[in-house]
């Protein structure tokens, strides 16, 4: 049964530290996607990749946000430094390139006091 | 730019109640159209989806038609389940871009 994970699946951390969160899309899924939820704002949209090159970052903080795809089965999100208004549900999805179904993974609870 | 409008909630429903959600959306071009699903913890879970006008998606009990004269996509139930207990978000994409949501409607149904 394919899907996509994400690890971990919760974070707890204090201000100003780094968190680092990975996903693991369907093997042989080309577009990967992540998003982050919140009370406020719902489901948006950060970042997403085609064949690991970004197409669209528009939705990230740039100081302080980066997403990459080291190689097809690995996508990391990392915040550096971490705030508190950062605490939100962060979730990965894969899918096809030109597709319309997007798979998402159980999702990284982040807590930054 | 594109965007999903959907009922505010929580619905609150008694076990075999109908069951409506009200989704309308605004965009350019020929959207594909989703009801996505999430239980307490659990990410989101695809319950159904329309890729082009008049089509109607259904899983689970659940239906929904792609409406393009009103842009519009509902989800219905004829009879919910306690089980069917969650969070309903409406999302849109473009040719498999990034999903666009509604806010979500959380649904509680009571035996």
């Amino acid at each position: 049964d394919a899907r996509v994970t994400q690890t971990p699946r919760d974070k707890v951390t204090e201000m100003g530290q780094e968190v680092t969160m990975r996903c693991q899309p369907i093997l042989g899924h080309n577009t990967v996607f992540w998003y982050r939820q919140t009370m406020m704002q719902g489901l948006e949209l950060l970042a997403y990749f085609r064949n690991r090159a970004p197409l669209d970052d528009s939705g990230m903080p740039k100081d302080r946000f980066s997403a990459e795809m080291p190689d097809a089965t690995l996508a990391t999100l990392k915040i550096q430094p971490s705030e508190p208004r950062d605490s939100a549900v962060y979730f990965c999805a894969s899918g096809m390139w030109g597709g319309s179904e997007q798979f998402f993974g159980p999702g990284t609870r982040l807590t930054v006091l | 730019g594109d965007s999903v409008t959907q009922m505010e909630g929580p619905v609150t429903l008694s076990e075999e109640a109908f069951l409506t959600i009200n989704c309308t959306y605004t965009a350019t071009g020929y959207p594909s159209l989703f009801w996505y699903v999430q239980y307490p913890g659990e990410g989101l879970q695809l319950l159904l989806k329309a890729t082009k006008a008049d089509d109607k998606g259904s899983n689970k009990g659940f239906e929904a038609t792609y409406r393009k004269e009103t842009t519009s996509f509902h989800l219905e139930k004829g009879s919910v389940q306690v089980s069917d207990s969650a969070v309903y978000f409406c999302a849109l994409t473009q040719a498999g871009t990034a999903l666009i949501f509604g806010k979500g409607t959380t649904l509680s149904v009571s035996s």
